[in-house]
């Protein structure tokens, strides 16, 4: 069974500061592994992804997240946050051998950047 | 990138109707389409994956008389709600993902309010 954690509803942050959003993730075997942000009554839209390769990934929008293995952690990351950046953003999962290409969404974390 | 389309984006409908909701993907063929369901303030459930051509793979408890799924063609997937009811308001979210590719992307999605 493959499982996403997403520790923190909401994340507050000042603008111009850097913001983390927390991941951490359950699978059998290796992941693969994405972000995708929702704005208010859209659907989700492509961040980024870790399939393989480096543990840094870069994505759209200035945002980069780490894959660490051994925390079983994706973090995301942007080191100075926009007040056009707040939004609900998912993590999700798949096992790589995983025949059915589901994917597993974390419960997302409302990011609030104040001016 | 990759654009996924909805139709409609938003329907209000009487209980006991049907409402068909349609996911095209603009610009790529997708062997895969998956329907999500979403209520307000929390993250997306997996209802459904759709194979062009073949049966949809329904989740636990989704209902596939309630929730008909049709793949007929690479860039079409629809999702008939039948005899819907008040319960069944959600938000509706599709989405697709390129052949041999990981990256799923989503469509706008669907907000059904059953009267």
């Amino acid at each position: 069974a493959q499982s996403v954690a997403q520790p923190e509803d909401q994340v507050n942050v000042a603008e111009g500061n850097p913001l983390t959003v927390k991941c951490t993730y359950s699978v059998s075997g290796n992941p693969y592994l994405f972000w995708y942000v929702q704005y208010p009554n859209r659907g989700l839209q492509f961040l980024l992804k870790y399939i393989t390769g480096d543990n840094l990934v870069k994505g759209s929008y200035g945002f980069e997240a780490e894959f660490n293995k051994s925390q079983t952690s994706f973090h995301l990351k942007k080191p100075s946050a926009l007040v056009s950046d707040s939004a609900l953003y998912f993590c999700a999962v798949r096992e790589i051998h995983n025949a059915g290409n589901m994917l597993t969404f974390g419960g997302g974390t409302r990011l609030m950047v104040k001016p | 990138g990759a654009v996924v389309s909805q139709h409609p984006s938003w329907v209000i409908c009487k209980s006991g109707t049907s409402v068909k909701i349609e996911c095209r993907s603009l610009d790529f063929q997708a062997t895969t389409m998956f329907w999500y369901r979403q209520f307000p303030k929390q993250s997306l459930m997996l209802m459904a994956t759709s194979n062009e051509g073949s049966k949809a793979t329904y989740e636990q408890g989704v209902e596939k008389d309630k929730f008909l799924i049709n793949h007929a063609s690479l860039t079409l997937s629809t999702l008939t709600v039948t005899s819907a009811h008040p319960e069944d308001s959600s938000f509706y979210i599709c989405s697709a993902r390129l052949a041999g590719l990981e990256t799923q992307y989503f469509g706008p999605g669907t907000r059904l309010l059953v009267l």
